[in-house]
């Protein structure tokens, strides 16, 4: 079946722009993940949906980021106000209902550069 | 704050080497362990979970391990080819979510 689809796949903008990132998750996953990779570094942990409960933000890194999912689909990361520093690939997994000992599915990413 | 080291940040090989690639985590309160390969400008493609429980998994040439009380897991790949060649991503389940190493980059070559 289909996997996790994110667009667009690449996003050139200007410092000072807002941008928003899409994510189309697995039919059927309940849970929805942001990470952010900088050039050479590993996934680091923005936000987590799970159903209906309030989402797990604790990795947003500034209040110019945000990111809404509706119901149990489609969800959206938004930055304000982007600056040099959020270059990076933004990658969105879901998982099953199955809990944290499931696997994670990995989407191809957003490749965000700022000018 | 649970912290995912690996080692080597970069490994290169002639082709038909076995090698181990190692990582290790702080905190060993996991639900499970996870193997990632990412080829340039891809998403991560899973390669093995082993769960807390468990002590290792396999898939073809590939062998993972788990020791949670010593915080350490490594991968094992036999008899390595070309198109091994990525990016290896180690990542413990932590809460809700994943915390991952930094990656070994892997070059076979032929």
């Amino acid at each position: 079946g289909a996997g996790v689809s994110q667009s667009p796949s690449n996003k050139v903008t200007e410092k000072g722009k807002d941008v928003e990132l899409r994510c189309d998750p697995i039919s059927g996953h309940t849970a929805l993940y942001w990470y952010r990779q900088r050039l050479g570094q590993g996934l680091e942990f923005l936000i987590y949906f799970q159903g209906n409960s309030a989402p797990d933000k604790s990795g947003l890194p500034s209040d110019r980021f945000s990111a809404e999912r509706t119901g149990e689909s489609v969800s959206t990361l938004t930055i304000q106000r982007t600056q040099q520093e959020d270059s990076a690939v933004y990658l969105c997994a879901s998982r099953s209902s199955g809990g944290a000992s499931e696997t994670q599915y990995f989407g191809p990413g957003t490749r965000l550069l700022v000018l | 704050k649970q912290e995912v080291t690996q080692i080597p940040a970069a490994l290169s090989v002639p082709e038909g080497e076995n090698l181990v690639l190692n990582c290790s985590f702080t905190d060993s309160a996991i639900y499970n362990l996870q193997w990632f390969r990412q080829d340039p400008g891809k998403g991560l493609t899973s390669l093995l979970l082993i769960q807390s429980s468990q002590r290792e998994q396999t898939s073809g040439r590939l062998n993972a391990s788990l020791d949670k009380s010593s915080g350490r897991s490594t991968l094992y790949i036999a008899a390595s080819q070309p198109g091994d060649s990525a990016t290896y991503l180690c990542a413990v389940s932590h809460g809700n979510k994943l915390v991952f190493g930094a990656g070994t980059i892997l070059r076979v070559k032929s």
